[in-house]
């Protein structure tokens, strides 16, 4: 099956400074990479997401690059507030096995 | 609009006791399902998914069973739960297709003492 592998585990950063994370898969046929967002006690909820066939894709201060040669995706948060913290999952769905994998997550801090 | 039912929200339970969660979702057919665990300070495991009545997919041999006895009805069980289950699990659905965000139920905290 699909193994979907994310780094840092944990990042901290200063208010107004950049974030990424990156993510790597296996699965080839894995063909969409949602990336959500989870505060403490509640649900992971979508941020964005990335299909495919887009190698980058932006939505204000956040933005996901996608190589599917490398088979590895980044999430990119700019201008980090307070409130930007939280656990970041990324993930990918496998075509062939229909089926939605997490990574491990990121814990990420802003420092005001 | 579609909506997902994820009960109890919260749960104690003794170890050796059976269990069963439910979820359900409303305003959509045939999605694919999904049970996922987090323990505490983790990632997202998944458990379980489902692509349609009476299909499941086990994705982590354990005391777990699951089981989706309607279209939009799935059931997380055990028989005898283990302290090694507690954690916070998290239904989950998305279209049938699958490749679209997939949306959480509110998730349910098992505390196994």
């Amino acid at each position: 099956g699909e193994n979907v592998e994310q780094h840092p585990s944990t990042l901290s950063v200063q208010e107004g400074d950049s974030a990424v994370i990156k993510c790597t898969y296996s699965d080839s046929a894995s063909n969409y990479f949602p990336w959500y967002k989870q505060e403490l006690g509640k649900r992971p909820q979508l941020i964005i997401d990335i299909r495919s066939n887009v190698g980058e894709k932006k939505d204000q201060r956040i933005a996901v690059t996608l190589n599917k040669t490398a088979k590895h995706f980044s999430l990119h948060i700019t201008e980090t507030q307070p409130e930007d913290s939280a656990v970041y999952f990324c993930a990918a769905f496998s075509g062939s096995a229909r089926q939605l994998t997490f990574g491990s997550g990121t814990q990420l801090t802003v420092l005001p | 609009s579609q909506t997902i039912h994820q009960w109890p929200a919260t749960l104690v339970q003794p170890v050796g006791s059976p269990l069963s969660l439910e979820c359900t979702v409303e305003g959509t057919s045939n999605p694919n399902l999904y049970w996922y665990r987090q323990a505490a300070g983790r990632g997202l495991q998944l458990l379980f998914y489902s692509v349609g009545i009476g299909q499941i997919s086990s994705e982590v041999p354990q005391n777990l069973s699951a089981s989706r006895p309607q279209d939009r009805q799935f059931i997380l069980s055990s028989k005898k739960l283990l302290l090694s289950d507690s954690g916070f699990y998290l239904c989950a659905w998305s279209i049938s297709q699958g490749n679209t965000e997939a949306f959480f139920g509110q998730g349910t905290r098992l505390t196994v003492v």
